[in-house]
């Protein structure tokens, strides 16, 4: 059945070294995003992606990288340049060629740099 | 500089009562409004949204009122069920090409049996 899958689940990384979150999806979307959430706080784009190899940057970008190599992935790199990654990361992704609006989101990775 | 503000972190509500959560936003440009559920650690799902040419969108027990003049949108929840306990979120749609999404900080929404 169609989704967004993310994974892993949980990841733990030590600082200083770069990590890279998956986001697939099986929805033939357009669009995919990333965005991560902090305690008490709203969730923030960090980079959006509307077409294969094309994708901007979202509000919070610094410390971050992506890559859209393929419709159905849209894999983001924490690097250690980022002075706060841990976080909970999600993925969405939204369909262009219909008129809805909304964005679909995956189950998200918690990530913990120790 | 918060554009979409949801001023209270926190409601609860007895079950069978109604929830009304509130969203304020700034700028007038926004053109559609969502509202998401988030229970923790997972992502958010979608809940109804409603676009600026309207004023009410009603589906089931949610209903999502928007006041233009005054940049407010609500989520009405009636009745209530322990199973809406969750975080919600407003998001809000500025128009153009690039359907970014911006999120208020949500409010926890406690259904007490």
């Amino acid at each position: 059945d169609g989704g967004i899958t993310q994974s892993p689940k949980y990841l733990f990384r030590k600082e200083g070294q770069n990590v890279t979150l998956s986001c697939e999806q099986n929805l033939n979307h357009d669009a995919m995003y990333w965005y991560r959430q902090d305690p008490g706080q709203g969730l923030r784009l960090i980079y959006y992606s509307q077409i294969v190899n094309d994708f901007q940057k979202g509000d919070i970008a610094e410390g971050y990288s992506v890559s859209r190599e393929k419709k159905e992935s849209f894999p983001l790199t924490v690097t250690s340049a980022q002075k706060n990654p841990t976080a909970f990361y999600l993925c969405a992704s939204r369909d262009r060629g219909t008129s809805g609006n909304e964005q679909f989101f995956g189950p998200g990775t918690r990530l913990t740099v120790l | 500089d918060q554009q979409v503000k949801q001023n209270s972190p926190s409601l609860s509500v007895q079950e069978g009562r109604i929830s009304i959560l509130n969203c304020d936003y700034t700028n007038s440009m926004f053109d559609y409004f969502l509202w998401y559920k988030k229970y923790p650690a997972e992502g958010p799902t979608f809940l109804i949204s409603i676009s600026s040419i309207k004023d009410k969108n009603e589906d089931g027990r949610f209903t999502v009122f928007l006041n233009k003049s005054a940049k407010h949108l609500s989520l009405h929840i009636v009745p209530s069920q322990p199973g809406d306990s969750a975080v919600y979120f407003c998001a809000t749609l500025g128009g153009g090409s690039n359907y970014k999404l911006t999120f208020g900080k949500g409010t926890l929404l406690t259904v007490n049996p």
